[in-house]
C-alpha cells in the first residue's frame, strides 16, 4: 500500500502566485521528508528537506511544513514563476529507504 | 564532477533477452539505489546499496538482480526481460549528513521491452 501520498495530479497557478503542494504519510517512523522537481526526460532533483523533528524550513522562495499529527506536509512556491512548472514528488525517508508521492504537474500561468 | 550517469538512455528489448543497466557517482556516497518509475505510480524502489558490498531488495524486486561492483557503480541486471519491465529506470545515490538527507538522480534509462 502507498505510504506517501499524492492526492492532487495536476495544479494550475498564475504567475506571481502562491502554489501550494500537498502530502500525506502513513508511517509515523519516517525519518526525513523531502520534495523533488522533475522536468520531462529529466532525473529529479531535490528541492527542499525537513527532519521530522522541524515543523517548518525555508530556502528562498519555497518553503516546506511538516504538521506530524496530521501525517502531512505542504510545500509552498512564493512566488510562482513559469519556470516552477514541473512534476513535484514528495518523498519520505526510513533508514536506507525512500517513499515517493506519485506526483504533482504544477503549472504557473505567465 | 558528472554527479550519477547511467548508460544507456535507451533501449528496446525482445521478451526474454537480458541486459544491464549501468550507474556511477562520483561524489563519493556510500549509498546507492535503483527506482523504476511508471505513469501514475511515482518512484518506486527496486534495489539499493546501502555501502559498498551489500544490497537490499526494495519494493518491487522481482525480475532484477543488482552488483555494486565498487564504492562508485552499482548495476541492474534484467535476465530475462518482459514487457512489465517497460519502465524509466533511474539510479541515485545518497547524501546522508547530520542536517540533511537527500538523494541525487541520474536522467534515468527508457526501457521498452516488445
Amino acid at each position: 500500500d502507498q505510504q506517501v501520498k499524492q492526492n492532487s495530479p495536476s495544479l494550475s497557478v498564475q504567475e506571481g502566485r502562491i502554489s501550494i503542494l500537498n502530502c500525506d504519510y502513513t508511517n509515523s517512523m519516517f525519518d526525513y521528508f523531502l520534495w523533488y522537481k522533475k522536468y520531462p526526460a529529466e532525473g529529479p532533483t531535490f528541492l527542499i528537506s525537513i527532519s521530522s523533528i522541524k515543523d517548518k524550513n525555508e530556502d528562498g522562495r519555497f518553503t516546506v511544513f511538516l504538521n506530524k499529527s496530521a501525517k502531512h506536509l505542504s510545500l509552498h512556491i512564493v512566488p510562482s514563476q513559469p519556470g516552477d512548472s514541473a512534476v513535484y514528488f514528495c518523498a519520505a525517508s526510513e533508514g536506507n529507504q525512500f517513499y515517493f508521492g506519485t506526483g504533482t504537474s504544477l503549472t504557473v500561468i505567465p | 564532477n558528472a554527479g550519477v550517469t547511467q548508460t544507456p538512455k535507451f533501449q528496446v528489448l525482445k521478451t526474454g533477452q537480458s541486459m544491464t543497466l549501468q550507474c556511477a557517482q562520483d561524489m563519493n556516497h556510500n549509498s546507492m539505489y535503483w527506482y523504476r518509475q511508471d505513469p501514475g505510480m511515482g518512484l518506486r524502489l527496486i534495489y539499493y546499496s546501502a555501502s559498498e558490498g551489500t544490497t537490499d531488495k526494495g519494493e518491487v524486486p522481482n525480475g532484477y538482480n543488482v552488483s555494486r561492483l565498487n564504492k562508485r557503480e552499482f548495476s541492474l541486471r534484467l535476465e530475462s526481460a518482459a514487457p512489465s519491465q517497460t519502465s524509466v529506470y533511474f539510479c541515485a545515490s545518497r547524501a546522508y549528513r547530520a542536517s540533511t538527507d537527500t538523494q541525487y538522480f541520474g536522467p534515468g534509462t527508457r526501457l521498452t521491452v516488445l
